[in-house]
Formats: C-alpha cells, structure tokens, sequence
C-alpha cells in the first residue's frame, strides 16, 4: 500500500501568517489522486482539495493545492482563526486508498 | 443537499460483530460509490471499505476478511459488518460518500469494544 508522510507533525503559527503543509508518497501517486481534508474537534472531515490542485465547492481561495508524483503540498497563504485544525492527506489512486497521519495548525 | 447519517449499537464485546447502517437523505444512493472510514480516539483516518450501489465492494486488506459491506436500494442505506471485533476496532465510524475523495460525511458513529 502507498504510504503518506505528512510534515511537519505540528505547524505553530500566528492568525494572518502562511501555512505550508508537506505530504510525501512511498510511490508514485497515480494520475495525481492525492485529496487534503481539515478536521477540526468532533467534526467530521471536511474535504478541502481533490486531484491535488481542484478546490472543493465553497473552499475559500486561501488554501491552494500543489505536486505531483510523491510530494505534494497544501498551502494556505493567510491564516484565520478559524483554519487552526489538524489536515489529512489522501490518495485514490491505488486501492487500498490511505491517508497521511495529519499535521496539526494550531496557534503561536 | 446529501445528508448521512449512522446508526448502530455503540457498545459490541470482544469477539463479537459490530453492526452499522448509513442512511442516505437528500439524494440517492444509486450510481455512488459508498465507503466507512474509522477513527480510533485521539487517531487519524483509516479507509474500511467501499460499495458501490449495485453491491461491488472493495475493502481495506489490512481487516484481514473480517469486513462485509452491503446496499439496500430501496432503504437508501448501506451497512457495515466487522467480525471477530477486538479492543482495536474501538473507533469514530463515518460513513461517506466516494468518489476516490470523500466529498459527503456522517457525523460519525463512537463504537467501543469492551466486555
């Protein structure tokens, strides 16, 4: 199975400042099918970006996706309060589909 | 807007097999993919399995067979079953709708494993 690493484990960041979060494959992901979710406490997750760039519907265009291949990245170029949670990496491209273990946002 | 929603037993013995339902509002359940992802407390995400509405299946080889999904079209429901449950199945069960990613979530449904 295709294992995802995220980084860092936690991001300590001030409201206004820019986030990047990191998510590397053991393998290559196909067809570029690697989705990022942000769940916040006793909420399901929430799906933020599919096919590692797509906004999901009403996403707000702070959170941008990026990467192909084994490394990819979420960036959220300007923190509100209400982003401070913790974020998932997935892929579909190869059953079984997996998920990273999470990089908590959380604030400075 | 597609509404779902578990139910089942949050309390099942070591041994024994734990038992959920999803139902699906608001849309339906024909021409989906349908899958339950778990979360053990303090976790992350682990994918289950998935069904698609004419009953194909697809599941997690890490459950070592002990996993069966099915379909009820004319309820709009999809169910789980996990045999031979321990102290490690003790998670969230969502039940979700798929497309590859995992658009439309339940809230999620706590089952503990205890005698």
């Amino acid at each position: 199975e295709i294992v995802l690493t995220q980084s860092p484990g936690t991001l300590s960041l001030s409201p206004g400042e820019r986030g990047t979060l990191s998510c590397r494959a053991s393998q290559s992901v196909s067809g570029n099918y690697l989705a990022w979710y942000q769940q916040k406490p006793g909420q399901a997750p929430r799906l933020l970006i599919y096919g590692a760039s797509s906004r999901a519907t009403g996403i707000p265009d702070r959170f941008s996706g990026s990467g192909s291949g084994t490394d990819f990245t979420l960036t959220i170029s300007r923190l509100e309060p209400e982003d401070f949670a913790v974020y998932y990496c997935q892929q579909y491209g190869t059953s079984p589909w997996t998920f990273g273990q999470g990089t908590k946002v959380e604030i400075k | 807007q597609v509404q779902l929603q578990e139910s089942g037993p949050g309390l099942v013995k070591p041994s024994e097999t734990l038992s959920l339902t999803c139902t699906v509002s608001g849309g339906s359940i024909s021409n989906y993919y349908w899958s339950w992802i778990r979360q053990p407390p303090g976790k992350g995400l682990e994918w289950v399995g998935s069904v698609y509405s004419s009953g194909t299946t697809n599941y997690n080889p890490s459950l070592k067979g002990r996993v069966t999904m099915s379909v009820d079209t004319s309820k709009n429901q999809f169910s789980l079953r996990l045999s031979s449950v321990t102290a490690a199945d003790t998670a969230v069960y969502h039940c979700v709708r798929s497309s590859g990613y995992f658009l439309y979530w339940g809230q999620g449904s706590l089952v503990t494993v205890s005698s």
